[in-house]
């Protein structure tokens, strides 16, 4: 079974609906990020949690809330999702105690917004 | 500022050696990785170098510069199964991660 999982894998939404993407990690792991991916952009963090009580804005916050339920259950959410939140999300999880603290990715959620 | 600045695209032919490069700009600096990323797929963690010098790990070894802000990663004995896209990403202080955009290598027979 994978470590890090997303749900869903794929969605088609519409402009303005709201949508809740997941994710869960089996890993332990107190550490807990949102990253967006685009073409020619790279990787750039949305938002990030060190443990359940802890809640931080990354570089492209706007447009986006999160939540952090439990230790193993991170979601973000797009309150009224637009076209140009079309993107591939990542969840990751990352140890704190370990060296280096590696981030470890889940599979993306691939998100169209029409 | 922060910074990061990798080539975009690099070819290469199976069995030979590639070097892609990265050159980062940041005030606080903890170490530098290297992730692969495979189209549609999750980036994997290749490497990670904290203190200058080069670190080998199989076919794969990262160089870092930290009074020149440079790494590059080296591929040998390069596989078609190489083809991906390579991540360099530093953290500077709260475990952040910069990436850069990623280098697409293409390896070819």
């Amino acid at each position: 079974d994978a470590d890090v999982t997303q749900t869903p894998r794929n969605r088609i939404t519409k402009t303005g609906k709201r949508i809740m993407l997941e994710c869960s990690q089996t890993k332990g792991h107190d550490r807990m990020y949102w990253y967006r991916q685009d073409p020619g952009l790279g990787l750039r963090l949305i938002y990030y949690s060190f443990d359940v009580k802890d809640i931080n804005k990354g570089e492209i916050s706007d447009g986006y809330s999160v939540s952090r339920q439990a230790q193993a259950k991170f979601s973000l959410s797009l309150e009224s999702a637009i076209p140009n939140q079309t993107a591939l999300y990542f969840c990751a999880t990352s140890d704190e105690w370990s060296v280096p603290d590696t981030q470890y990715f889940g599979p993306g959620t691939r998100l169209t917004v029409l | 500022g922060q910074n990061i600045d990798q080539p975009t695209e690099m070819t290469a032919t199976e069995g030979a050696i590639v070097q892609i490069n990265c050159t980062y700009q940041t005030s606080g600096f903890n170490g530098l990785f290297w992730y692969q990323q495979h189209a549609g797929e999750a980036p994997t963690f290749l490497s990670y170098n904290v203190l200058d010098g080069l670190e080998e790990k199989g076919r794969f070894s990262s160089f870092l510069s930290r009074s020149k802000g440079y790494s590059y990663l080296l591929l040998k004995e390069l596989q078609m199964k190489d083809s991906a896209s390579y991540l360099c990403a530093f953290t500077g202080g709260g475990n952040k991660l910069t990436f850069g955009t990623g280098t697409q290598l293409k390896v070819e027979l």
